[in-house]
């Protein structure tokens, strides 16, 4: 069946640093692709998404890019802030009728002043 | 940010036990969802809704049951909770024509 794959936390990074989370995923067909973000003690946020290959969804700084050839959608963004810290998911859509959504583990990302 | 409560928020409950999560929307979407968040696995979907008493079995549905009666209700009963039940629980919803799901915040449910 479908699945997603991402790097193990914790990332542990200083303000300012460049960010990369890998994402690679396991699905027939073309799924939609996303990232989730989930800050302390809240639900899930979407933060970018993507719905077809080469398409790259970006918000706050973060861009990833759909890569059908590589299966992977790794998230980045170039300059980290402390508020960046929370847990990052990179899930996908399956592509039947009802958008259920299977996700990686999440990875958790701490920003160090 | 999509009009999604969950209830109760916390719950600490005896094995044995039944409980009942209630997830209730005024989005009008048509699509509800029952997912599970445990460390290691990431979110895990337990039962899922396409209509109106419309409903499905996800990848960890044993042990759990649901119930939509009208659009904006859905809800998520363990019929006799065990400790393996512990876990934190979101309801999403989302509509046919946007792949994008919405969360509540949560219901952290312990089982003692």
């Amino acid at each position: 069946g479908d699945s997603v794959t991402q790097m193990e936390g914790p990332v542990t990074l200083s303000e300012e640093a460049f960010l990369t989370i890998n994402c690679t995923y396991t699905a027939t067909g073309y799924p939609s692709l996303f990232w989730y973000v989930q800050y302390p003690g809240e639900g899930l946020q979407l933060l970018l998404k993507a719905t077809k290959a080469d398409d790259k969804g970006s918000n706050k700084g973060f861009e990833a890019t759909y890569r059908k050839e590589t299966t992977s959608f790794h998230l980045e963004k170039g300059s980290v802030q402390v508020s960046d810290s929370a847990v990052y998911f990179c899930a996908l859509s399956d592509q039947g009728a009802t958008n259920k959504l299977i996700f990686g583990t999440g990875t958790l990302l701490a920003v160090q002043p | 940010d999509a009009g999604i409560t969950q209830s109760p928020r916390h719950k600490v409950t005896e094995t044995g036990t039944p409980v009942t999560l209630r997830c209730h929307q005024t989005e009008n979407h048509r699509y509800m969802y029952w997912y599970r968040q445990d460390p290691g696995h990431g979110l895990r979907l337990i039962h899922y809704s396409y209509g109106v008493k419309d409903t499905d079995k996800g990848e960890v549905s044993d042990g759990y049951s649901v119930s939509r009666s009208k659009t904006e209700d859905f809800l998520l009963t363990l019929e006799s909770a065990t400790s393996s039940q512990t876990s934190v629980y979101f309801c999403a919803i989302s509509d046919p024509e946007d792949r994008e799901a919405f969360f509540g915040q949560g219901t952290r449910l312990t089982v003692v």
